[in-house]
């Protein structure tokens, strides 16, 4: 049972364009969302959150985005940098349970 | 601030031997995370520790699979017997948060287990 969904498995973008990564939920008590950026033989390293009281939050170059209605979660990276290029992998949790993470996708940037 | 510290990075094993990881969370973190992230997947909670109990290990195969947390800080997690698809790479996590509160968790570098 995928509660949390990443369905792409990979991105390729141009340098300096906009990332976009979505992920879709199926769980309704889930009321906490994380991203977090992966690189190759290094532990996750957590990027962004948002409450579910919240439709969006920005750090930076990165923002998060929450449609409870559909479900739907999207981080956005503008403008996309070479070092970006990692696994994003988006993660859930319901009144601060353990984290539920999708399968992750691999985000490539290319200069 | 020193990060979530895990030992050993790798380790290659023959099925049915015994194998332990290690995790030290970042200081005064008082809930710990064992992860299971086996290829192609995203991480997979094995157990959740908050200070020295067991939170959550519904998904812990208990007939193999071991964890302590014996003085609430640093924390091993063993397979006895191993299996092959014990094979995957195993992280460690930790949060300020006390169990029910949602909060960041913060992740080690993972020990990657190989079993022949």
């Amino acid at each position: 049972d995928q509660q949390v969904k990443q369905n792409s498995p990979s991105l390729s973008v141009q340098e300096g364009r906009i990332s976009i990564l979505n992920c879709d939920y199926t769980n309704s008590m889930f009321d906490y969302f994380l991203w977090y950026k992966k690189y190759p033989a290094e532990g996750p390293t957590f990027l962004i959150s948002i409450s579910s009281i919240k439709d969006k939050n920005e750090d930076g170059r990165f923002t998060v985005f929450l449609n409870k209605s559909a479900k739907h979660l999207s981080l956005h990276i503008v403008p996309s940098q070479p070092g970006d290029s990692a696994v994003y992998f988006c993660a859930a949790s319901a009144y601060g349970n353990k984290l539920v993470f999708g399968a992750g996708t691999i985000l490539r940037v290319k200069s | 601030e020193a990060g979530v510290a895990q030992s050993p990075r790798y380790k290659i094993i023959e099925k049915r031997q015994s194998v332990a990881f290690w995790c030290n969370p970042i200081s005064g973190h008082a809930t710990l995370y064992w992860y299971q992230q086996i290829l192609g997947q995203g991480p997979k909670l094995l157990i959740q520790f908050q200070n020295n109990g067991v939170v959550d290990d519904s998904q812990l195969p208990k007939d193999r699979f071991s964890a302590e947390r014996l003085k609430g800080v640093d924390s091993t997690l063993k397979i006895q017997p191993a299996k092959l698809e014990d094979s995957a790479v195993y992280l460690c996590a930790s949060s300020f948060g006390l169990a029910g509160v949602a909060d960041t968790q913060y992740f080690g570098p993972g020990t990657r287990l190989t079993v022949l």
